[in-house]
């Protein structure tokens, strides 16, 4: 299985574009999570979901935020309009029920300007 | 929710050396704990595991105790080497199923 994939990698914007990042769970995987790294704030947990179906959004920051789950094989979080404050490495990650581990994509890099 | 606190921030060690890092968490029906090394620029990665109905795990050169009363648990790596040098983040997982990570401690081992 190739893991957890996420795309871009890198990604620059200027100041109220809109965002999207992208995350492919590794197949078989009922959770999925999206999470945000700072330097500031560490790992923080956005949202998750289970079977597609959001469970916990508790951690977005804002309404500017906004993950979907349209099937099992495909997730994306979205920022508009995307702020200088929301650069950052978002990680996505998926797990199967029953089992604890979590398995981490690469990361999306975002910069925005 | 949970709140997790992790020391040091930063921990510098002689290569040969044990390190040990420490983490305490709030909410009592947490009952998974993991443990994440990440690389500059790289995903964190797991690399032990406890549950809360396991007091000590042990894999090579790496051990985790966990103190449900105390809500408290540790990393010890014994005979470090180059290749540890990290950040390091411990976590918990309780009644959701997300984790909630410490800030993480940047391990680095001196030759």
């Amino acid at each position: 299985d190739a893991g957890v994939i996420q795309s871009p990698r890198h990604e620059v914007t200027e100041m109220g574009q809109e965002v999207t990042l992208r995350c492919k769970p590794i197949s078989g995987h009922d959770y999925l999570f999206w999470y945000r790294q700072t330097m500031m704030r560490g790992l923080e947990l956005l949202i998750y979901f289970n079977n597609n179906v959001p469970i916990d959004d508790s951690g977005m920051p804002e309404d500017r935020f906004s993950a979907k789950m349209p099937n099992a094989s495909f997730s994306t979080l979205k920022i508009q309009p995307s702020e200088p404050r929301d650069s950052a490495v978002y990680f996505c990650a998926s797990r199967v029920a029953g089992r604890d581990e979590q398995f981490f994509g690469p990361g999306t890099r975002l910069t925005v300007l | 929710g949970e709140n997790v606190e992790q020391h040091p921030s930063t921990l510098s060690v002689q290569e040969g050396d044990s390190a040990v890092i420490k983490c305490t968490y709030s909410d009592s029906a947490s009952n998974y704990f993991p443990w994440y090394k990440q690389e500059l620029g790289k995903r964190p990665q797991l690399i032990i595991d406890i549950r809360s109905n396991v007091g000590e795990k042990k894999d090579q050169r790496i051990a985790v105790t966990l103190n449900k009363t105390a809500k408290h648990f540790s990393l010890h790596i014994t005979e470090t080497q180059p290749e540890d040098s990290a950040v390091y983040f411990c976590a918990a997982r309780g009644g959701a199923d997300g984790l909630t990570f410490g800030k993480g401690t940047h391990l680095i081992i001196q030759p």
